[in-house]
């Protein structure tokens, strides 16, 4: 069985500063991992995702996630941060089945001050 | 191009009462997801569609819960009797085909409390 591992349930940033939320996976076979945001009552938007390519991964709003199979890892960066980027974040594997399914996270809250 | 579409947006019951949440896909996807997200938890599969066939629905309480998608385009959510543990966003996404490295596109959900 697949499972997400987010650490914290809140992080808080200052505008410009660098941006971390931690993800660990565990997958009995090489996953697909995926990063979402969630703006408050909407639905999840897909930042970007893994599918066993360039382990360096980049994603819309500046944002990227690196790979690293050794650490069973798949962190989100992004170099400056926003006031717009105050959402959920949600990681979520999955695995190369024909039928595989999306296992989230609890998810983090992001706040960024000014 | 046209986003998933859910309705209601939101809905407020008594215990024991029914509900039913109504999905659109994104055309031409033909996968379609329900999923349930408690409060500070991340969102939980209900249920899988490939086209009008289920494909999983292991984690959907059979005795309360329900769901079709007749023609393998709309599909409706439904809970009878509703109890209090069921308040939780529901969120439908869809997919071009069944596959882990697709991207699913969700809805904007239905929030259901229940009194």
């Amino acid at each position: 069985a697949q499972s997400v591992t987010q650490l914290g349930s809140h992080v808080s940033v200052s505008e410009g500063a660098l941006v971390l939320l931690r993800c660990n996976y565990s997958s009995s076979v090489p996953p697909y991992l995926f990063w979402y945001v969630q703006y408050p009552n909407q639905g999840l938007q897909l930042l970007l995702k893994y599918t066993s390519a360039a382990t360096l991964v980049k994603g819309i709003n500046g944002f990227e996630a690196e790979f690293k199979k050794s650490e069973t890892s798949f962190h989100l960066t992004k170099p400056s941060a926003h006031m717009s980027d105050a959402a959920e974040y949600f990681c979520a594997v999955s695995d190369a089945g024909a039928n595989s399914k999306l296992t989230f996270g609890k998810g983090i809250t992001l706040s960024v001050r000014p | 191009e046209a986003g998933v579409a859910q309705s209601p947006r939101y809905k407020i019951i008594e215990k024991r009462q029914s509900v039913a949440f109504w999905c659109n896909p994104i055309s031409g996807h033909a996968t379609l997801y329900w999923y349930q997200q408690i409060l500070g938890q991340g969102p939980k599969l209900l249920i899988q569609f490939q086209n009008n066939g289920v494909v999983d629905d292991s984690q959907l309480p059979k005795d309360r819960f329900s769901a079709e998608r007749l023609k393998g385009v709309d599909s409706t959510l439904k809970i009878q009797p509703a109890k209090l543990e069921d308040s939780a966003v529901y969120l439908c996404a869809s997919s071009p085909r069944l596959a882990g490295y697709n991207e699913q596109f969700f809805g904007p959900g239905t929030r259901l409390t229940v009194l």
